[in-house]
């Protein structure tokens, strides 16, 4: 079964810096694709960046990318020059299936930019 | 183009009660997934429906149940409402069955 977990249920980063949130994942599918998305105290989730098992390079959005490694099993979140916006809930998820729209999320992290 | 809505924002109800939401996907997208957000369980997928057709479903008991119309706008049912139901509901909808979701603002539930 597909599985996904996020070790750091909070960080904190100081305004301006770089932060990683961790995601690991479980699956024995060959073709699989991997997503980030922010939940801010609204409670709306919001996509962030999409990475495919079969891309060959890590996917960017922006200030986010997708720190890809495969063999490891790992799909970390890169957020460079955090700012106090980027405070919220960010949840690491991955497809069930084929093109379902069933995804498996994480715990989340919260994280917390500090002035 | 306007994001997914959502309607009501929050509702509280008594147990025993039925309750029905409302998703409307954004414009173009046939797709609508539909889910559960708890403290304790997290995220959990209820049900995905593409072309008025059920695809998926969660593993939710027969008191949670959905549709889909022919605009694509979707509404989920839950009949005799539990205390376990409180939670935020969230639906999203996508392009196509690649495309990622696109989440709407949920819809808060109560229940006392």
């Amino acid at each position: 079964a597909q599985k996904i977990t996020q070790t750091q249920p909070g960080m904190f980063v100081q305004e301006k810096e770089a932060v990683t949130l961790d995601c690991t994942y479980d699956t024995s599918d060959q073709s699989y694709g991997l997503f980030w998305y922010k939940q801010p105290s609204s409670g709306e989730m919001i996509f962030l960046i999409y990475q495919g098992s079969y891309d060959e390079q890590n996917a960017t959005e922006g200030r986010y990318s997708l720190n890809f490694q495969k063999a490891r099993k790992s799909a970390n979140l890169v957020i460079s020059a955090s700012q106090l916006g980027d405070s919220a809930m960010y949840f690491c998820a991955m497809r069930d299936r084929g093109d379902s729209g069933k995804l498996i999320f994480g715990q989340g992290t919260t994280l917390q930019v500090k002035p | 183009k306007a994001g997914v809505t959502q309607t009501p924002r929050y509702l509280i109800k008594t147990r025993g009660q039925q309750v029905t939401l409302s998703c409307s996907p954004i414009s173009g997208h046939r797709s609508v997934s539909w889910y559960q957000q708890t403290p304790g369980q997290g995220l959990q997928f209820l049900f995905e429906y593409f072309s008025e057709t059920q695809r998926n479903k969660g593993n939710f008991p027969g008191r949670f149940s959905g549709r889909q119309f022919s605009n694509s706008r979707s509404e989920m049912n839950v009949s005799t409402l539990e205390l376990g139901d409180s939670a935020l509901y969230l639906c999203a909808s996508r392009t196509d069955l690649n495309s990622p979701l696109h989440f709407g603002n949920g819809t808060r539930l109560t229940v006392t």
